[in-house]
């Protein structure tokens, strides 16, 4: 069964310095991978994905992430974050098109002046 | 409408009421899918619709939990005789080609 680790919950960090949010997964099979984000009180937005083609995905906001297969790992990372990035973070994974994500527990990036 | 919506926003019900939430998906979006997300953990996987088809349910947790999609566009999930371990946040996610589920703001639910 597929599986999401996300080493951190929370990740407290000073404005403009650079981040690193972690993700795991456990899956035999070629996956999908995603990094969505929650702001208080709202849904989750789609922050960035990676389904195929080139290991290096980014957003329009300055995130950007890896995709490492002999890793296993997606992680998200901002060379300079804003107080607007604090929110929580969620790594996702779904093995092929139609079918359910499966969540990490989600990491807590507070951004402080 | 631009994005998926939701409602109620917010839902209060007393142990062992009905309740009905319902999704408005993205238009023209085949893909439907529902999430439950507990107080600080990640959503969990309830079922998904492809059109009018609910293809898999395996997430629902109980036989109080029923969810459809009659036309193929808006959905609702029904949770008949609530109890407290119902509370959560319920969302919705819609998908074009099943590859990019876009989420709508959720239903907090909250039973007394």
């Amino acid at each position: 069964a597929q599986s999401v680790t996300q080493l951190d919950s929370q990740v407290p960090v000073f404005e403009e310095a650079p981040v690193e949010l972690r993700c795991n997964y456990s899956s035999s099979v070629s996956v999908y991978l995603f990094w969505y984000v929650q702001y208080p009180n709202q849904g989750l937005q789609l922050l960035l994905k990676y389904l195929s083609g080139s290991t290096l995905v980014e957003s329009i906001n300055g995130f950007e992430a890896e995709f490492n297969k002999s890793q296993t790992s997606f992680h998200l990372r901002k060379p300079s974050v804003h107080i607007s990035d604090t929110a929580e973070y969620f790594c996702a994974v779904s093995h092929q098109a139609g079918t359910a994500l499966i969540f990490g527990k989600g990491t807590t990036l507070s951004v402080s002046s | 409408g631009a994005g998926v919506s939701q409602s109620p926003r917010y839902k209060v019900a007393k142990r062992g009421q009905d309740v009905a939430l319902r999704c408005d998906p993205i238009s023209g979006h085949v893909s439907l899918f529902w999430y439950q997300q507990a107080l600080g953990q990640g959503p969990e996987f309830l079922t998904y619709f492809q059109n009018e088809a609910q293809l898999d349910k395996s997430g629902l947790p109980s036989d109080r939990f029923f969810a459809e999609r009659p036309e193929g566009s808006v959905s609702t999930l029904k949770i008949q005789r609530t109890q407290q371990e119902d509370s959560a946040v319920y969302l919705c996610a819609s998908s074009l080609r099943g590859d990019t589920q876009y989420f709508g703001p959720g239903t907090r639910l909250t039973v007394l």
